[in-house]
């Protein structure tokens, strides 16, 4: 099985950071990686698919990359609404693993 | 608007069955792939199963692979997860989600989710 793993696993920024969470699998996955969004009580949200490309409805502020085995999600400016539980996940093969998670709290 | 509402979630003694299901709506429910992903209490995501759009293709995450079975009845537009001898470690929020494509094949993504239902295995 393909093994995701994210860093940091919890980080405390203000609003109107730059923050960037990484996502490294253990095998090259080309770009199929995903990001979610998790509020607490709500269903994941989609935020980025294949790696870069932003899901509808979700703002510029997001952005995804990488290859291989190394991704990044970055907001580029944090919004009251940006903290959150961000995921990623593998579907280059199944099991479509999902990374441990990284909570987003507000310093 | 596209939509996904789970049931059949509750309490169950460990070693029993439940069977879980996902109502589609506001999509060609037979044009996707299906997925269910859990989330144990105060836990990260867990992948758990995926069925292809025709009901052929089916893949299991390791830890339910043999317990739990995947289906879909396109005609009524639902998917189900029956899931049989349970466990205390089965306890968590259950999500169906919907597939970008309609095999099972590299590079999907899930989108939309349900909200989820909960299922508690205890004695």
């Amino acid at each position: 099985d393909i093994q995701m793993t994210q860093s940091p696993s919890s980080l405390s920024a203000s609003v109107g950071d730059r923050v960037t969470i990484t996502c490294r699998a253990s095998q090259s996955i080309t770009t199929y990686v995903n990001w979610y969004q998790q509020k607490p009580g709500e269903a994941p949200k989609l935020l980025i698919y294949v790696a870069s490309r932003l899901q509808s409805g979700v703002p510029s502020r997001f952005r995804g990359s990488g290859s291989g085995t190394d991704f990044s999600l970055t907001i580029s400016s944090l919004q009251p609404e940006d903290f959150a539980t961000y995921y990623c996940q593998q579907t280059y093969t199944t099991p479509r693993t999902f990374g441990p998670g990284t909570r987003l709290d507000i310093k | 608007q596209v939509q996904l509402v789970e049931s059949g979630g509750g309490v169950v003694r460990p070693g029993r069955s439940l069977r879980l299901s996902c109502a589609a709506s506001g999509f060609t429910f037979n044009n996707f792939a299906m997925n269910w992903v859990r989330q144990a209490p105060g836990k990260g995501l867990e992948w758990v199963a995926v069925l292809s759009s025709d009901g052929t293709i089916k893949n299991y995450a390791n830890s339910v692979r043999g317990r739990f079975t995947i289906s879909r009845d396109n005609s009524k537009n639902t998917l189900y997860l029956q899931m049989n001898s349970l466990t205390a470690e089965d306890t968590a929020v259950y999500y169906c989600a919907r597939d970008a494509y309609k095999m099972v094949i590299g590079g999907g993504w899930l989108d939309p989710w349900g909200q989820g239902t909960l299922v508690t295995v205890s004695s």
